[in-house]
């Protein structure tokens, strides 16, 4: 039983565009939503996170919408840049406790 | 550097070798967590200590896997008798208690030949 699903698996998005990955989830135990991301051969970063109590949280040219209704999160780059191509993973923890992984979706930034 | 770290970060084996990983958390991070990840795939979590004590295996970890704590510092995992589907990164993170963010360290990247 996959707990957290992600999409869309690969992206592609012109530089300045706007690049949108979701996530949904089904363990409501879960409360704590992270986004990694991951370069080759690189281990995954924390990019940003959210708990349940807020619905938005932003940092930079990246912005978490989470709906808790509807057990989904989403991630938005705002004007992307081929810097941010990678792998971004989008996980979930409850508690105090280890990460479910979403997938993953290959991000590819053109010029 | 400050960071996790691990090593070695590839290792080429025979199936049926014995291998050992070695991770080194973030100082004075009490949590130490080991996850396996395959090709296209995301991390998938194997164990986790607080200090030395190992609190959750996950059930992707067969007897012929069996990770350490000893002092609470650095960790090592080991797998026996390995099988070539046992080729993946090796990831491991750390935390501080009562922390939700875990810091990854770069992965030992394992061929089973």
């Amino acid at each position: 039983q996959q707990q957290v699903k992600q999409s869309p698996q690969s992206l592609i998005v012109q530089k300045g565009g706007i690049s949108i990955i979701n996530c949904a989830y089904e363990n409501t135990a879960f409360d704590y939503f992270p986004w990694y991301q991951q370069f080759p051969g690189k281990g995954p970063a924390l990019l940003i996170a959210i708990r349940p109590d807020v619905s938005e949280k932003k940092e930079g040219r990246f912005t978490i919408s989470f709906n808790k209704s509807a057990k989904q999160f989403s991630l938005h780059i705002m004007d992307s840049q081929p810097g941010d191509s990678a792998t971004y993973f989008c996980a979930a923890m409850p508690g105090y406790s280890t990460l479910t992984f979403g997938k993953g979706t290959m991000l590819l930034v053109s010029p | 550097d400050t960071g996790v770290s691990q090593n070695p970060r590839h290792k080429i084996t025979k199936r049926g070798q014995n291998v050992t990983f070695r991770c080194d958390p973030i100082s004075e991070h009490n949590r130490l967590y080991w996850y396996r990840q395959t090709l296209g795939q995301g991390p998938e979590f194997l164990t986790y200590f607080q200090n030395e004590a190992q609190l959750e295996k996950s059930r992707l970890l067969s007897d012929r896997f069996s990770a350490e704590r000893p002092k609470g510092s650095f960790s090592t995992l080991e797998i026996q008798r390995t099988e070539q589907g046992d080729s993946a990164m090796y990831l491991c993170a750390s935390s501080p208690t009562k922390s939700d963010t875990q810091y990854f360290g770069p992965g030992t990247r394992l061929t089973v030949l």
